[in-house]
């Protein structure tokens, strides 16, 4: 059964800072998602990463991907208030040399950026 | 955005009673998924389709079941709700197995 552990779950930054999210998994996979979610909303795509050593960059967000480790990390470059939300890792179900649609998501780490 | 709708957004029912949510999308996306979201649980998939008629059950199946009689339509129905049910359900689409999911609006579920 496919694990995800997201750390830390709960993040409370300075604006200016830098920080990362780490997101661990248990068994092979062949794509990982990050996605964000601000209170009371739906989820929102940031990154797909697929292949070993896939890196990823939208403004102040950099996902990686580490298939041997079983590790994507998620670095927030001089946080800014509106970076403020909760992320998500996901992880794609793969099983006998196959990939399903099934997603395995870790918990989720909550992200307070303050003045 | 994805053109994805859920319905209804918000409903109230009681133990026992049978509750049908319905995902549309516009997008003819050949997979659907539907999640549940609870705190500190992250998103558990609940059922998804491959294809009209064609389903599969997920993580947390039990108590719920599904039906795809059109590309467009995927509907979560629980039979006789309970309390565990209270949750926020999502609808998503993608275009193959591997690609990027794409979420719906959101479905709040309170059974009293």
């Amino acid at each position: 059964e496919l694990k995800v552990e997201q750390n830390p779950l709960f993040l409370s930054m300075q604006e200016g800072k830098n920080y990362t999210i780490y997101c661990n998994y248990s068994t092979t996979s062949d794509r990982l998602y990050w996605y964000r979610q601000d209170p009371g909303k739906s989820l929102e795509s940031l990154f797909v990463l697929l292949s070993n050593g896939a890196v990823k960059q939208e403004g102040r967000l950099m996902a990686s991907l580490d298939t041997k480790a079983r590790l994507s990390t998620l670095h927030i470059t001089a946080a800014v208030h509106d970076l403020s939300a909760t992320y998500f890792c996901a992880v794609g179900v793969r099983a006998g040399g196959t990939s399903y649609g099934k997603l395995t998501f870790g918990q989720g780490t909550i992200l307070t950026v303050h003045p | 955005d994805a053109g994805i709708t859920q319905s209804p957004r918000h409903k109230v029912t009681e133990t026992g009673t049978p509750v049908t949510l319905r995902c549309h999308q516009t997008e003819n996306h050949r997979y659907m998924y539907w999640y549940r979201q609870d705190p500190g649980h992250g998103l558990r998939l609940i059922h998804y389709s491959y294809g009209v008629k064609d389903t599969d059950k997920g993580e947390v199946s039990d108590g719920y079941s599904v039906s795809r009689s059109k590309t467009e339509d995927f509907l979560l129905t629980l039979e006789s709700a309970t309390s565990s049910q209270t949750s926020v359900y999502f609808c998503a689409i993608s275009e193959s197995r591997r690609e990027t999911q794409y979420f719906g609006p959101g479905t709040r579920l309170l059974v009293l």
